[in-house]
């Protein structure tokens, strides 16, 4: 399995309150994503990086902001969370371009 | 933009028995990858398989082998041999061989519930 790990696991927040997720891996890989799952959406792309300091938005990317100060760790903010926000989330992470994507644990975040 | 539909909202075979999951694209691009993920109750996305696009040989993996037909923009996952652990959600889902504005993010389907009656 990739060394990939997410912090917290479960989280219960209010609205309004700022959050952050930790993603942090082991493998030394260039990309690092941000995607999250919602019933009946399948998952979707938020952010993406593609190196430290790189980072691009994705399909559903308003209310979320992200930071990569190094290679192994890539940090999503809710600045301001909402309810809409519930969710799991899931960080992934690719050698390469091309190369298959390997998936965290994912992260239950309760907006309440 | 690139979609992905799996027209199958839930399937349900026997143990032992052969189960087909379809997927179907749309894109106007013709390099790309195609994957299937299987993700049991433990939440775990889990890679089954992957396909590039430019390779006409159907991938296999074990008992999981998967039915590329280009033109049609098909990609389904043939698993023989069901097994209880089969028990998933699978998810299709497409990447571009490009770079770029969010190219480099998986685009997925909305997954298939497969059920494995003992």
């Amino acid at each position: 399995d990739a060394g990939i790990t997410q912090s917290p696991r479960h989280k219960v927040t209010e609205t309004g309150t700022p959050v952050t997720l930790r993603c942090h891996q082991t493998e030394n890989h260039r990309y690092m994503y941000w995607y999250r799952q919602d019933p009946g959406h399948g998952l979707r792309l938020i952010h993406y990086s593609y190196g430290v300091k790189d980072t691009d938005k994705g399909e559903v990317s308003d209310g979320y902001s992200v930071s990569r100060s190094k290679t192994e760790d890539f940090l999503l903010t809710l600045e301001s969370a909402t309810s809409s926000q519930t969710s799991v989330y899931f960080c992934a992470i690719s050698a390469g371009q091309g190369d298959t994507q390997y998936f965290g644990p994912g992260t239950r975040l309760t907006v309440l | 933009a690139q979609t992905v539909t799996q027209s199958q909202p839930e399937m349900s075979v026997q143990e032992a028995e052969t189960v087909t999951l379809s997927c179907t694209y749309d894109t106007s691009e013709s390099d790309y990858y195609l994957f299937w993920y299987k993700q049991p109750p433990s939440r775990q996305m889990i890679l089954v398989i992957r396909q590039e696009a430019y390779k006409q040989q159907n991938a296999t993996e074990n008992r999981f082998s998967v039915n590329f037909q280009k033109a049609a923009k098909s990609f389904s996952l043939k698993i023989s041999d069901s097994q209880l652990g089969d028990a998933a959600m699978y998810f299709c889902a497409y990447r571009s061989a490009f770079s770029g504005g969010g190219a480099d993010g998986l685009t997925f389907g909305k997954g298939t519930h497969l059920i494995i009656q003992p």
